[in-house]
């Protein structure tokens, strides 16, 4: 079975600065998706970015990209400039592609990140 | 705004009642989900219903009773809860064909409260 770490139940950055949240996973498959969830106070889970384990170049998203490295199974958030509106819980996320595997997602543990003005 | 709507955002009911949440998705998507949230606990799927047929059942309990009557609605059906039920549903959807799913989008969940 999948499993997904995250090691920093919080974090803190100041505004503008950057910080870098960590996740691992353990998977047996070859393929797969890892994504960066943000669920602020509302509780929307909001999608931030994903990565596809085949793709060997980091993804990015304006101010978000991550260190992907798969052969050590860690799968990194990078928040650049950090705003006030990036505070919220992070999550990592794992899905695979098979038939059987690909309809679930499974999540980290989650890590709450404050921006301090 | 996702595009996944949740009702009733709140909710407070005995142990002896019955209710239900709605998930309603505006995405033209044909996969939907029920995830359970808890303090301090990873988010938990509970459900995947795939073209309206169920596809998975995370060994939930029989007291939660899922029913997914088309691709745009999915309705979670509560009955003689105990508190420990309490917790955030979520919903989701997404994509899904043969062999392959897409990114999954959520709702803003129902926050259950069971006394």
């Amino acid at each position: 079975a999948q499993t997904v770490t995250q090691s920093q139940p919080e974090m803190s950055v100041q505004e503008a600065e950057t910080v870098t949240l960590s996740c691992t996973y353990d998977t047996s498959e070859s393929d797969y998706y890892l994504f960066w969830y943000k669920q602020p106070p509302s509780r929307q889970m909001i999608l931030v970015i994903r990565q596809e384990a085949y793709k060997q170049q980091n993804a990015t998203e304006n101010r978000f990209s991550v260190n992907f490295q798969k052969a050590a199974k860690s799968f990194s958030l990078k928040i650049s400039d950090s705003q006030l509106g990036d505070a919220a819980m992070y999550f990592c996320a794992y899905r695979g592609r098979g038939e059987t595997s690909g309809s679930r997602l499974t999540f980290g543990e989650g890590t709450q990140l404050t921006v301090n003005p | 705004e996702t595009g996944v709507t949740q009702t009733p955002r709140h909710l407070v009911m005995g142990m002896t009642n019955k209710k239900s949440l709605k998930c309603e998705q505006h995405l033209g998507h044909n996969a939907m989900y029920w995830y359970k949230q808890s303090a301090k606990k990873p988010l938990e799927l509970m459900f995947v219903y795939n073209f309206k047929e169920q596809t998975e059942n995370n060994s939930v309990p029989s007291r939660f009773s899922p029913e997914c009557p088309n691709s745009s609605h999915l309705f979670l059906h509560l009955h003689t809860l105990q508190p420990e039920d309490s917790a955030l549903y979520l919903c989701a959807s997404s994509r899904w064909t043969s062999g392959s799913s897409y990114e999954q989008y959520f709702g803003p969940g129902t926050r259950l409260t069971v006394t």
